[in-house]
């Protein structure tokens, strides 16, 4: 149990589109979701917080008209990386929480995203 | 704002050694950390989950352990093996904050057979 899915698995897309990467809990309803993103060799930094019904809540520094959140169900977040440039390009990871598991944080496998 | 460390960077060991990755955060109000292990390209593996009332979590050749007064954990690896090859991350939730984790800036390990 407790599996988060991640869809798509890498995109490749042009400088100027939007991408849209969905998280999903497949087996349990997350009531809190979490958005990071990866640079090669770096570790994982946090960009947002997302409740199911409510906006999200964004770390220092990332622009939220840039990375739109929306967690319209308990089982679903979309990230959608708006304009995207090749800066954009990296490893995006969403993590799930639910009451039912106390404190621990389950993760997807990952979006590969590069921008050309 | 909370910062986490992890030494050494990188690690290469020979096979069937035991080892010990480092990790420290600097502010020591967490509720919780997790050690991951991150393979090339993939997602996250969760290891050990330690609470911030526990010293310690063991799971087969792993042990972690936890000073938060220090703001300090160890991840213990006994008798590696190539297959431990990986990037190992530790992650603190903040107590007050939404709990949601931290990273740290990871250890590369590689096991060489």
């Amino acid at each position: 149990g407790a599996v988060v899915s991640q869809h798509p698995s890498r995109v490749i897309c042009k400088s100027g589109t939007s991408v849209k990467i969905e998280c999903r809990s497949l087996d349990f309803q997350a009531t809190t979701m979490f958005w990071y993103r990866q640079f090669p060799k770096k570790s994982l930094m946090l960009m947002a917080t997302s409740n199911e019904g409510s906006k999200a809540t964004y770390e220092q520094g990332v622009e939220k008209d840039k990375f739109l959140i929306n967690h319209a169900s308990l089982t679903l977040s979309t990230l959608t990386v708006t304009s995207a440039h090749p800066e954009d390009s990296s490893f995006y990871i969403c993590s799930a929480r639910a009451p039912v598991f106390g404190e621990t944080q389950y993760f997807g496998p990952g979006t590969r995203l590069l921008v050309l | 704002k909370q910062e986490v460390t992890q030494i050494p960077a990188a690690l290469s060991v020979p096979e069937g050694e035991n080892l010990v990755l480092n990790c420290s955060f600097t502010d020591s109000a967490i509720y919780n950390l997790q050690w991951f292990r991150q393979d090339p390209g993939k997602g996250l593996t969760s290891l050990l989950l330690i609470q911030s009332s526990q010293r310690e979590q063991t799971s087969g050749r792993l042990n972690a352990s936890l000073d938060k007064s220090s703001g300090r954990s160890t991840l213990y690896i006994a008798a590696s093996q190539p297959g431990d090859s990986a990037t190992y991350l530790c992650a603190v939730s903040a107590s007050n904050t939404g709990k949601q984790f931290y990273f740290g800036t990871g250890t590369s390990l590689t096991v060489i057979p």
